[in-house]
Parts: C-alpha cells; structure tokens; sequence
C-alpha cells in the first residue's frame, strides 16, 4: 500500500489552524496513525487508529478519516508543532509510512 | 521507566552483515509485537519489519526481504535484526518500536546508526 502526504511542507504561523492529508493507495479502514517527529529525536504518536488521540498529546491536535483519505488537523498551531508529521498504515503488511510533512515557521 | 535501548550500530563494507539488538525494560515485552523503523539521512521514515508477541509470524519491507532477518528473545527482553548482503542505501538510524498496532502506548528506542561504505 503506497502512501502519499500533501502538502511535502508548509509554512505557518502561531495560532494558525493546519491541514496534512494523506492518502492510502487503497483502502485501509482507520488503520492508521499521526507521528511528529523533531530534528534527531525519535517520532512520537500523536494519532491512532486515525483519530484517537494519544494519551498526553495536547487537544490541538485531531484526526480523521476513514478508508483512504485522512487528515491530521492542529487547530492553532504552537511554537513547539513546528516538526515533520509522518501518517503510518498499519492495515497490511508491509506497514507503510508517508513521505513527510514538513512544518515549518513562517 | 520504559526503555528500548538499540545498540550494534557502526561502519560496515558494502556486503557486509551487521547485527542489531534493542533491550527493553519497563514493560512486559512478550505482549507486544515489535518492529524496526529506519531513517536514511535527512530522509523520512521507513518501516522495515516486525515479529508477533510469540515470535509466530515475521513481516518485512520489500527493500530488505530475503536480507534482513528479524527475531525475538522474550527470556532476555531483546529484539535482534540481522543484516546481511548489506547496500549503500542501507545506510540509516535503526529504531526499534512497537508501533504500528493499536496498542494504548507506543514506545521508541533512540536509535542505532548503521553506515554502509567501503
């Protein structure tokens, strides 16, 4: 299963909402999960199963989807989400990772 | 406290064999299916393989099937990935992680490095 990200990056600013989508190339159910991930440090799961939120991860972010299309949502956008956001499939193997979301300051 | 802790990384000819291995603590192991995740330099991330709970079943990526072997110690809480016929473009941080199930935490280690070069 081939997965695709869109935006690759964006730039932003404090307090805006952001969108990733990204898309399975075919369907999934809600096998998937949200990663951020900063420069040199392992990723961390914000999402899964498409839109539980991790325990510990702030409200901000959200999820949602189903079957081949989903979307992380940050709904006002912190000093500290600015990152890579990666989706992962976990519906059949071999598991498969998006390309990437770069989210950066604007 | 939870630790994965990957070590065995290093320089390696191309063709070469490297093994890996990640100790966990803090968590009961066994219940838990295991994957390894690598990220090439300044690249994304790639999922490469995992091993059921019981060591029953062993998936992997299309890059490193028939090269890569992964395999479990539930006695020594250890994860093992055996790398052989090893390529340039295996070059990479090796993490190993229970992610990619639903289970209520997700726990990385910090890496290994594994550099392919002659």
């Amino acid at each position: 299963i081939q997965m695709t990200q869109s935006p690759s990056s964006l730039s932003a600013s404090v307090g805006d909402r952001v969108t990733i989508t990204c898309r399975a190339s075919q369907g999934i159910r809600n096998d998937l999960d949200w990663y951020q991930q900063k420069p040199g440090k392992a990723p961390m799961r914000l999402i899964y199963a498409a839109s539980s939120l991790q325990s510990g991860v702030p409200s901000r972010f959200s999820g949602s989807g189903s079957g081949t299309e989903f979307t992380l949502t940050i709904s006002s956008l912190q000093p500290e989400d600015f990152a890579t956001y990666y989706c992962l499939q976990h519906n059949s193997y071999p598991f498969t990772f998006g390309p990437g979301t770069i989210v950066d300051i604007k | 406290e939870v630790q994965l802790l990957e070590s065995g990384g290093g320089l390696v000819q191309p063709g070469g064999s490297l093994r890996l291995s990640c100790a966990a603590s803090g968590f009961t192991f066994s219940n838990y299916a295991m994957s390894w995740v690598r990220q090439a330099p300044g690249k994304g991330l790639e999922w490469v393989s995992v091993i059921t709970g019981s060591s029953g079943s062993a998936y992997y990526g299309d890059s490193v099937r028939g090269r890569f072997t992964i395999s479990r110690d539930n006695s020594k809480n250890t994860l093992y990935l055996q790398m052989n016929s090893l390529r340039a473009e295996d070059t990479a941080v090796y993490y190993c992680a229970n992610t990619g199930y639903n289970y209520m935490q997700v726990y990385w280690g910090q890496g290994t490095l594994v550099t392919v070069s002659s």
